[in-house]
C-alpha cells in the first residue's frame, strides 16, 4: 500500500497565483484532512471530509478551498497565494477510531 | 470544542534520563488520544494511541503514555532517552461530533551526550 500520497514535495509560488496540493490514499479511509504546520503552533486544521461529496472548514480556512469527489481524493486549492500561506502542509486520513496516516508533506514558499 | 494543550514548547534531557512530555486535553465525549512523532523533515508517525481500553499505553521505541481522565492527561513517557529519540512530539485528540483531530502546539526534544 502506497498510504497517503502527496504532491509536490515543494512548490515556490508568486503572490497571487493560484495551485492546487494534491492527496491521494489508497486505504479507503473516509475521513481525510488537510494541515497546516508553522513553528511553534503545531498543526492546524486547514478543511476536511467525512466522505465523499462532505466537506467542512476546521480552524483557519480562509484562503483555502476543497472538494472530495471521490473517496480516495482530497485536494487543496489555494485560490490566491499570499505570503502567510508560506508553510507545510500536510495531508491525512483516517476511519473514525483510527490514527491519522499522514503524508510526507508539501513544503509551500509564497513570494 | 476539544483542545489540546502542551507544556513546554522545548524540552533538554541527557542521554539516559527520563522523557517526560506533557499533555493536556479537553473534550465533551470520551477522547480518543494519541502521541505522534516527527523527525527533521519528515511527515508525523504514530507512536502510540489511546482508544478506552487500557489506560496505560506502550508504544514503539520504549514510550508509553497514561490516561488520566480524573486530571484529564495523557503525559508521554520513556524511562531513557536516546540520541535517536531528538525530535518533535505532538499531542492529539478526537472525540467530538465530526471527528476533527486536534493537535497541540507540539514539543521538540532536544538530546544531550
Amino acid at each position: 500500500n502506497a498510504g497517503v500520497t502527496q504532491t509536490p514535495k515543494f512548490q515556490v509560488l508568486k503572490t497571487g497565483q493560484s495551485m492546487t496540493l494534491q492527496c491521494a490514499q489508497d486505504m479507503n479511509h473516509e475521513y481525510m484532512s488537510w494541515y497546516r504546520q508553522d513553528p511553534g503552533m503545531g498543526l492546524r486544521l486547514i478543511h476536511y471530509s467525512v466522505g465523499a461529496g462532505i466537506t467542512d472548514q476546521g480552524e483557519v480556512p480562509n484562503g483555502y478551498n476543497v472538494s472530495r469527489s471521490t473517496t480516495e481524493d482530497f485536494p487543496l486549492r489555494l485560490l490566491s497565494a499570499a505570503p502567510s500561506q508560506t508553510s507545510v502542509y500536510f495531508c491525512a486520513s483516517r476511519t473514525e477510531s483510527t490514527e491519522a496516516f499522514f503524508g510526507q508533506g508539501t513544503r509551500l514558499t509564497v513570494v | 470544542a476539544q483542545s489540546v494543550t502542551q507544556l513546554g514548547s522545548h524540552v533538554s534531557v541527557s542521554e539516559g534520563a527520563l522523557v517526560l512530555l506533557r499533555c493536556n486535553y479537553s473534550s465533551s465525549v470520551p477522547p480518543y488520544l494519541f502521541w505522534y512523532v516527527q523527525y527533521p523533515n519528515q511527515g508525523l508517525q504514530l507512536l502510540l494511541k489511546y482508544t478506552s481500553a487500557a489506560t496505560l499505553v506502550k508504544g514503539i521505541n520504549g514510550f508509553e503514555a497514561e490516561f488520566k481522565k480524573s486530571e484529564t492527561s495523557f503525559h508521554l513517557t520513556k524511562p531513557s532517552a536516546h540520541m535517536s529519540d531528538a525530535a518533535e512530539y505532538f499531542c492529539a485528540v478526537s472525540g467530538t461530533a465530526g471527528n476533527k483531530l486536534t493537535f497541540g502546539g507540539g514539543t521538540r526534544v532536544l538530546v544531550k551526550p
